[in-house]
């Protein structure tokens, strides 16, 4: 099955400060997927991004599919940004139960 | 419709003890799954359904666990004579992906 790495583990910010999390992935695949999990545990779908850039406000995205990895931009972040960031891919290229990374945690400081 | 919805929030019960977890997914979205997650990890794959079959099951659904989603749309994971290793986030969606806010079980 697909490994899903993320990078980094843990990543501390004052308000106000840009950033870059990473997904490296094992295989091609056809679904690429952002999520944040809050401090209270619900996780919000941010992206589904299997090659190409999306925006969503501050947060942006990216995925190099030949290359095998996909990057997670938070511009001007906010203390509400706080929380857990995961990647995931599906197990096998036409399944839909998803293989997660991880997670990079996200402390944005005021 | 207010999105995935889990039911109870948290539970605490003994070992041994079984256990049953509700999951009411988005009402036009036909395809269900469970998850686990434990602290400090990525929540991992248990099971999924499409409308009322249940397609796919992960091997760390052992056989104390049991899911089912009978009229394809509520579904239930049950899970039987419970271990402290069961202690985790149980987590459902219903796709395209959209979580509950979990169950978190905890096993004393």
């Amino acid at each position: 099955g697909i490994q899903v790495e993320q990078s980094p583990p843990d990543l501390i910010l004052q308000e106000g400060a840009n950033s870059t999390l990473r997904c490296n992935f094992s295989d091609s695949v056809n679904n690429l997927q952002w999520f944040h999990q809050n401090p209270w545990g619900q996780l919000i779908n941010l992206f589904y991004i299997p090659s190409g850039t999306k925006q969503n406000g501050r947060l942006s995205a990216t995925t190099v599919a030949t290359e095998r990895y996909s990057l997670l931009y938070i511009s001007s972040s906010q203390t509400t940004d706080s929380g857990v960031y995961f990647c995931a891919a599906p197990k096998e290229t036409s399944g839909s139960r998803l293989t997660f990374g991880e997670g990079t945690q996200l402390t944005v400081n005021p | 419709d207010t999105g995935v919805s889990q039911n109870p929030r948290h539970k605490i019960t003994k070992r041994g003890q079984n256990v049953t977890f509700r999951c009411d997914p988005i009402s036009e979205h036909n395809r269900l799954y469970w998850y686990r997650q434990t602290l400090g990890q990525g929540p991992e794959f248990l099971t999924y359904f499409q409308n009322e079959a249940q397609l796919e099951k992960s091997r760390l659904l052992s056989d104390r666990f049991s899911a089912e989603r009978p009229k394809g749309s509520f579904s239930t994971l049950e899970i039987q004579r419970t271990e402290q290793g069961d202690s985790a986030m149980y987590l459902c969606a219903s796709s395209p992906y959209t979580f509950g806010s979990g169950t978190r079980l905890t096993v004393v």
